[in-house]
Order: structure tokens, then sequence, then C-alpha cells
């Protein structure tokens, strides 16, 4: 598709289990970002890949998040030992990386933690 | 710290007034990025407006306008005749250049209701 594609749309799972979350960004976009979307935290920077690259995994909130890209394009956010506190929505985007490039974004992936 | 600042949580109109968001953003940098988001209740972000930190030409595109201000660090948007449509949360956001990575600092949103 033209747009940021995020799978799945919504994630339901018990604490403690591990989640993946996908992000298939804009076909020739290098950089991908993701981002939560949290009622306490507004919307929160996760982590930066240019290319398969990731210099910037500063808003990463703890070990339990890792991030990897792949052939400089799909990206997938794993989160391990689920917390109550991870519900969100996970929101990422894409752009051509240069500065003035406005990011696009999908549609999000909605975590609910039981 | 707060980089950016949206010291309006909601606004509600009627349709066809005119509706214009604050927004304050705070930065080191001489070189920045600005942005206005639109989040609908569907939930995509998307993208509306930008402005580069050394251009403050202020534009027109369509119903939309914005008023960038260097020297009091402001980035104002504003929806000419407000629709029902216009309905959504919108976000102002930074990007510096700094980092080398581009990454949005959002403020925490303006809900805008039109009502009918």
């Amino acid at each position: 598709g033209a747009g940021v594609s995020q799978s799945p749309s919504n994630k339901v799972t018990e604490k403690g289990k591990d989640v993946e979350l996908r992000c298939d960004p804009i076909s020739g976009h290098t950089a991908l970002y993701w981002y939560r979307q949290s009622l306490g935290q507004g919307l929160e920077f996760l982590i930066y890949f240019q290319g398969n690259s990731a210099p910037d995994k500063s808003g990463l909130p703890s070990d339990r998040f890792s991030a990897e890209r792949t052939g400089g394009s799909v990206s997938t956010l794993t989160i391990q030992r689920t917390q109550q506190e991870d519900s969100a929505v996970y929101l990422c985007a894409s752009s051509s990386g240069q500065g003035n490039q406005p990011q696009h974004f999908g549609d999000g992936t909605r975590l609910s933690i039981l | 710290a707060q980089k950016v600042t949206q010291a309006q949580t909601e606004i509600s109109v009627v349709e066809k007034e005119d509706v214009t968001l604050d927004c304050v953003y705070e930065t080191r940098d001489t070189t920045y990025y600005l942005f206005w988001y639109k989040q609908p209740p569907s939930g995509e972000l998307v993208f509306l407006i930008r402005r580069n930190s050394f251009d403050e030409q202020n534009e027109i595109s369509g119903r939309y306008s914005w008023n960038f201000q260097k020297s009091t660090s402001s980035f104002n948007f504003t929806i000419t005749a407000s629709q029902v449509v216009d309905s959504a949360v919108y976000f102002c956001a930074l990007s510096e250049v700094r980092r080398g990575d581009y990454k949005l600092s959002f403020g925490a949103g303006t809900t805008v209701t039109v009502r009918a």
C-alpha cells in the first residue's frame, strides 16, 4: 500500500507475555520511528532507525523493549514480560530522512495488557 | 523539560467559527522544524503543515493558516470557517536538527470540537 502499515491493529494479552508489533513503512523511506501514545504520557518517542541501524534508542522505557529493522524496510517492536503500564497505542512513522520532510504515521497498534 | 506546550486542552466552537490553536516551543537549536498534526477519532495522525525555523513567512493553505514567530517561540495554527469534520485532536510538534535524527517532540494536544 501507499501508507505506513501496522499490525496487528489491536492486541490483548496477559501480563507477563511477550508481544511483537510490526511496522511496514512507506516504500523508499529510510527513516523509521516508533512512538507510544498513552493517556498519562501523551505521545512519546521510543526509537529511531536510519536504514537498519538504530542510532537513537533513548526513548525505550526499559530493557524489556527492543526493536529491529531488516532490509531497510519492515520493523518489529518487541515487548518482553509485558506489564500493565505497557498498555498504550504504539505508532510507527516513516520519512525520507530529511529533517524538513514530515513523518507519515500508521494507524497504530492498540495494546492492552490484562 | 517540556519542549512543546499547548496550553489549550479543549476548544469547542460552532461551525463556521474560526479556531486558533496555540503552540509554544523551546529549543537551543538554531535550525529546527515545526509541524502540526491532526488526529481524528479514527486515530491516525495526519500531517497538516510544516515550517522551517529560518523561514518566518506566514502562509495560508486552504482553510489552514499559521503564524510563526521566533521572537516569542510560538507557532499558532488557525482553522478558518470550521467544519464538523475538523473535530479532532491537534498536535504541535518540534523536530530539532542538532541530534540528526529529527525525532518529534509533541505537545499534549488540543481537542477541538466543532458543533453543527
